[in-house]
Parts: C-alpha cells; sequence; structure tokens
C-alpha cells in the first residue's frame, strides 16, 4: 500500500506570494491533518479535514487555509507569504478522526523556503 | 492549550552507551506517542501507551508512561549509530489534535 505523498517536496517562494500544497493520503484513509515545523516551534497543528470538511484548527493566522477533496486528497494554502512561514509542512492521514491512539502516517512534508 | 516540555534537547553519546529522554506535561493526555523523524522524512510512530503506568518493549527500546498519565521517558539500551535521529513525543488533547514537545535529537557515533 502506498504512502502519504506530498508534492512539491521542495518550494522557494518570495514574500508577498501564494503558494498551494498538495497531499495525496494512504488509500481508504479519509482524514487528512496538515502541521507545520521549525526549528524553534517544533511541530505545530494547523487543521485537519474529515469528508471534506474541517474539523480541527490550530492557532494559526487566516493566510493559512486548507481544503479536501472527495477522493480525501488535500491541499493546503497560504498566502501573503512571510518569511517566518519557511518551514518543512507535513501531512498525516488516518482512517477516521477520533481519539489519538489511532496511527496518523505521516508524509515526507515539503520543504517551503521564503525569500 | 496543553504543553509537552521535552528532555534533553540534544543528546550526544557513544555507541553501546544508554539513555533516556523525557516528556512532561502538567496536563493529563489520553494518550501518548513517540515518533522517531530522520532528516528529509516525516515521523514515523514507534509506540502509543494510553494506560498510567505503562511500559513497552520495543527491541532496545522501553516507553513508560507515568501513572497520572502526564508524562512519558523512552530509555534506550545500548544505543547504535542507527538510533540517530529526532525523538518526538506527542501528547492527544482530547481526541483532537496531537500536541508535539519540542523533540530531541539523538547523535550516535562509532
Amino acid at each position: 500500500k502506498a504512502g502519504v505523498t506530498q508534492t512539491p517536496r521542495y518550494l522557494i517562494k518570495t514574500r508577498g506570494q501564494q503558494v498551494t500544497l498538495s497531499c495525496s493520503p494512504i488509500s481508504g484513509h479519509r482524514s487528512v491533518s496538515w502541521y507545520q515545523q521549525t526549528p524553534g516551534q517544533g511541530l505545530q497543528f494547523l487543521f485537519e479535514y474529515f469528508s471534506e470538511t474541517q474539523r480541527n484548527k490550530g492557532n494559526f493566522p487566516g493566510r493559512f487555509s486548507g481544503r479536501q477533496f472527495s477522493n480525501s486528497r488535500s491541499e493546503m494554502n497560504v498566502s501573503t507569504l512571510e518569511l517566518g512561514d519557511s518551514a518543512l509542512y507535513l501531512c498525516a492521514s488516518r482512517h477516521t478522526p477520533g481519539t489519538g491512539a489511532e496511527t496518523q502516517y505521516f508524509g515526507p512534508g515539503t520543504r517551503l523556503l521564503v525569500l | 492549550t496543553q504543553l509537552l516540555e521535552q528532555s534533553p534537547q540534544f543528546l550526544s553519546i557513544q555507541e553501546g552507551e544508554n539513555l533516556t529522554v523525557y516528556c512532561n506535561s502538567s496536563s493529563v493526555f489520553s494518550s501518548l506517542q513517540w515518533y522517531r523523524q530522520e532528516p528529509g522524512e516525516g515521523p514515523v510512530l514507534l509506540v502509543t501507551v494510553v494506560t498510567g503506568g505503562e511500559v513497552k518493549k520495543l527491541k532496545r527500546l522501553t516507553f513508560q508512561f507515568g501513572d497520572a498519565r502526564k508524562d512519558s521517558s523512552l530509555h534506550i539500551t545500548a544505543a547504535q549509530p542507527g538510533d540517530t535521529g529526532l525523538y518526538l513525543c506527542a501528547g492527544d488533547e482530547a481526541g483532537t489534535a496531537l500536541i508535539f514537545g519540542k523533540g530531541t535529537t539523538l547523535s550516535v557515533s562509532s
């Protein structure tokens, strides 16, 4: 079974631009979560989608948004990029949302550099 | 929002040594997970502990969940270079999001 895939793997943008990242979950998984990882703050939860609906949202500004499609694939968008948005963006999938005891499977991430 | 404190932040040891990584919080979690992340990859789940006082072993790795479900530890016996990586603990916040500690970077040299 193929794992979680994320595209692109690397991205360089300039301040003020916007960016869209894509995540394809493991086949059969309907829940997709997004995390931002930086050296200073570690891994921080952005949002989770299930059945095309945002289920939970972390403490990030409105410039960060996401969506999920009927095939469970998800995209996240960051508008008006800032230097501080440079990070590794990780996507994780699981069958259904619920208790954290269910394993989440992470993709390799998209490394975004904002200049 | 619950917070997880991990210590130490960095650890550099020789092959064959033992080590312990700690994960502490002032809040109770319904479950706690340990992940290992290698450069260029996403975190990979090592173990999930759910019951207070629970101990789980994975080869040379021993995981313990505190009785009050506020803290956890990861002990590695006879570390090997292949154990090198970033170790992350994550607590389940009432079935919503995972709250991650900032991680412990482990380097094991031969």
